[in-house]
């Protein structure tokens, strides 16, 4: 178990429809980063949050947004919902500070757009 | 831009034989390199991790891999399978400040045979 635990585990969203995902990170995490992972594809990297700010986003478009609350958990809202946005969301918690890290998953959100 | 690349979609070996995956990666400097394993519908559990020093690391679950600055390489080996084994593995890398931001490998397919 990594101490990072997602909400819900599985979603069935109407293409146009709104979502929203949440995450909550290892206890003395300050950073989280959210992932797609399409089937049979590694992930990819969303954005990342450190500190309730962005600190780095992948190619995804505007639609995909964030949040981090002064707790560290998270929210990945995802916005008009299109067919291939089908995939397996992973959140990831690490500290960022000095010197090294890992990030640790949580077991992830399928969502189904139909 | 880094990029992982893992040469080989899907193994199959038997149980007890030895095992090697392939990782090539494409990154400007010393690179932080990950080999995480995910189960069915499950999230990534890392398995090993490479920040500096000894260039051969060992893991969890009888797992090792090798760091070659010259190859670009880092494969993972284990001398002896179990069929507890059988699942999803991913390279990645990572950013200079560690796994703050990780980019993945497509992934290769374990398959044990009894």
């Amino acid at each position: 178990e990594t101490g990072v635990t997602q909400s819900p585990t599985h979603l069935i969203k109407t293409r146009g429809q709104q979502v929203t995902l949440r995450c909550s990170s290892q206890s003395g995490h300050n950073t989280v980063s959210w992932y797609q992972q399409a089937l049979g594809q590694g992930p990819q990297f969303i954005f990342q949050y450190y500190r309730e700010e962005e600190n780095g986003r992948g190619n995804f478009p505007p639609r995909f947004s964030g949040l981090q609350f002064p707790n560290y958990s998270s929210e990945l809202n995802v916005n008009a919902l299109e067919l291939d946005d089908s995939a397996l969301y992973l959140c990831a918690s690490s500290f960022l500070g000095l010197g090294d890290t890992e990030a640790f998953f949580g077991q992830g959100t399928r969502l189904t757009v139909v | 831009a880094q990029s992982v690349t893992q040469p080989d979609i899907h193994i199959t070996v038997s149980e007890g034989a030895s095992l090697e995956l392939r990782c090539n990666y494409s990154y400007g400097a010393t690179p932080y390199l990950f080999w995480y394993v995910q189960s069915p519908g499950q999230g990534l559990q890392l398995l090993l991790k490479y920040f500096s020093g000894d260039t051969l690391v060992q893991g969890i679950k009888g797992f090792e891999a090798e760091f070659k600055r010259s190859q670009s390489s880092f494969n993972l080996r284990k001398p002896s399978v179990h069929w507890s084994d059988a699942a999803e593995y991913f390279c990645a890398v990572g950013e200079i400040q560690g796994a703050q931001k990780l980019v993945f490998g497509q992934g290769t397919r374990l398959t044990i045979n009894p």
